[in-house]
């Protein structure tokens, strides 16, 4: 299937600081999508990038689509211990329909 | 609005015996996807449909998994013969269409022994 790469693979921040991952990918995508999987539990859908450029918001969330549609990142603002878990970046390519994942991001937040 | 529901949640088999997951989207969405997690890694997507065809397996190891969604709204898949580094959790997801977002069910634990 269609690669999608995702940095860091882990990342360990006190509470307060920010945290930023990235997902990159080869070829055009059609769209990108984010997804939270808290310990034991299953992904949560977050939210869908479609355009070019793109910049969507969700409280503390910041998501980023690239100009060429070949990467995007996610922002998190003086993070929470809420905020703990394992973010995936899915896409879509241009090409076809199949809903690939990266390897995604963990997240540990210590108070 | 009801999730998606799978069944069972739990399974443990020998190598070499077979099994089932099955999985009930949410009503009216059109596209359904199978993804093995591997413990500690992404999803890996194994067969997506939309409706009752298939738009994609190119990673499904079709000499010993098999999936199906009659009439357009349940799935089966399944694993036969099993073997230990099937041992994984099956993720049921669905949408809308291939250009939304999936929501996901609870999935299976399969342990192979």
């Amino acid at each position: 299937g269609q690669q999608v790469m995702q940095i860091p693979q882990y990342q360990h921040v006190q509470e307060g600081e920010d945290f930023t991952t990235y997902c990159n990918s080869s070829t055009t995508l059609s769209n990108i999508q984010w997804y939270k999987q808290r310990p034991g539990g299953h992904p949560v859908f977050l939210i869908q990038l479609v355009k070019s450029g793109e910049v969507k918001k969700q409280k503390r969330l910041t998501f980023q689509f690239g100009e060429a549609k070949k990467n995007s990142s996610l922002h998190i603002t003086a993070t929470q211990t809420t905020d703990v878990g394992t973010y995936f970046c899915a896409a879509t390519p241009n090409s076809g329909y199949a809903l690939n994942f990266g390897k995604g991001t963990s997240l540990l937040v210590t108070p | 609005e009801a999730g998606v529901a799978q069944s069972p949640r739990y399974k443990i088999i020998e190598k070499r015996q077979s099994v089932a997951f099955w999985c009930n989207p949410i009503s009216g969405h059109a596209t359904l996807y199978w993804y093995q997690q591997i413990l500690g890694q992404g999803p890996k997507l194994l067969i997506q449909f939309q409706n009752n065809g298939v738009v994609d397996d190119s990673q499904l190891p079709k000499d010993r998994f098999s999936a199906e969604r009659l009439k357009g709204v349940d799935s089966t898949l399944k694993i036969q013969p099993a073997k230990l580094e099937d041992s994984a959790v099956y993720l049921c997801a669905s949408s809308l269409s291939p250009s939304r977002g999936a929501f996901f069910g609870q999935g299976t634990r399969l342990t192979v022994v």
